[in-house]
């Protein structure tokens, strides 16, 4: 099945700055990669996806590259702000499947002001 | 944006009773929904995966005697807790497939059973 690992665990950065967080997924046939942002107790909302026929998706503060080659996709947040923080997931799937997301262990994100 | 609503927010109960979680897409019809347990600090780990008139299929590890799972119509889900124990405590969220790959979380029901 499909195994999807996440760097780092943890990363704190000075508002303003960038941030990256990076997932690495096993399954080649994978092709629908979408990132979540969790707030202590609350549920994980969807932030941006990408799919596997682009490279590179972006939304305001936010971007996600893909290689699929290297079958590894990360997000970018610019001019990170102190509500930025939370916990941020990564997950993988093939879409049309019956496969579910398959999630990486998440990277607790603390901007500082 | 879709809708996932889950209840209740948060339940305690004492051990050996049994509790009901319900999951409702209210905007949307859900063929599929998840329900996940998410430890502190954690990641969410998928229980079982629940489709509407089917059984549900369950994750290896998981008791499908202990979580029993009903998925009766396209917009409710239920997931109990029978003879719940203190290591049941955890925090329990379902989410709901609207199209063939992305999916909407509710908003997670904390259960602490004393």
């Amino acid at each position: 099945g499909e195994n999807v690992e996440q760097h780092p665990s943890t990363l704190s950065v000075q508002e303003g700055d960038s941030a990256v967080i990076k997932c690495t997924y096993s399954d080649s046939a994978s092709n629908y990669f979408p990132w979540y942002k969790q707030e202590l107790g609350k549920r994980p909302q969807l932030i941006i996806d990408i799919r596997s026929n682009v490279g590179e998706k972006k939304d305001q503060r936010i971007a996600v590259t893909l290689n699929k080659t290297a079958k590894h996709f990360s997000l970018h947040i610019t001019e990170t702000q102190p509500e930025d923080s939370a916990v941020y997931f990564c997950a993988a799937t093939l879409s049309g499947s019956a496969r579910q997301l398959t999630f990486g262990s998440g990277t607790q994100l603390t901007v500082l002001p | 944006g879709a809708v996932v609503s889950q209840h209740p927010s948060r339940v305690i109960c004492k051990s050996g009773t049994s509790v009901k979680i319900e999951c409702r897409s209210l905007d949307f019809q859900a063929t599929t929904m998840f329900w996940y347990r998410q430890f502190p600090k954690q990641s969410l780990m998928l229980m079982a995966t629940s489709n509407e008139g089917s059984k549900a299929t369950y994750e290896q590890g998981v008791e499908k005697d202990k979580f029993l799972i009903n998925h009766a119509s396209l917009t409710l889900s239920t997931l109990t807790v029978t003879s719940a124990h203190p290591e049941d405590s955890s925090f329990y969220i379902c989410s709901a497939r609207q199209t063939q790959e992305t999916q909407y979380f509710g908003p997670g029901t904390r259960l602490l059973v004393l």
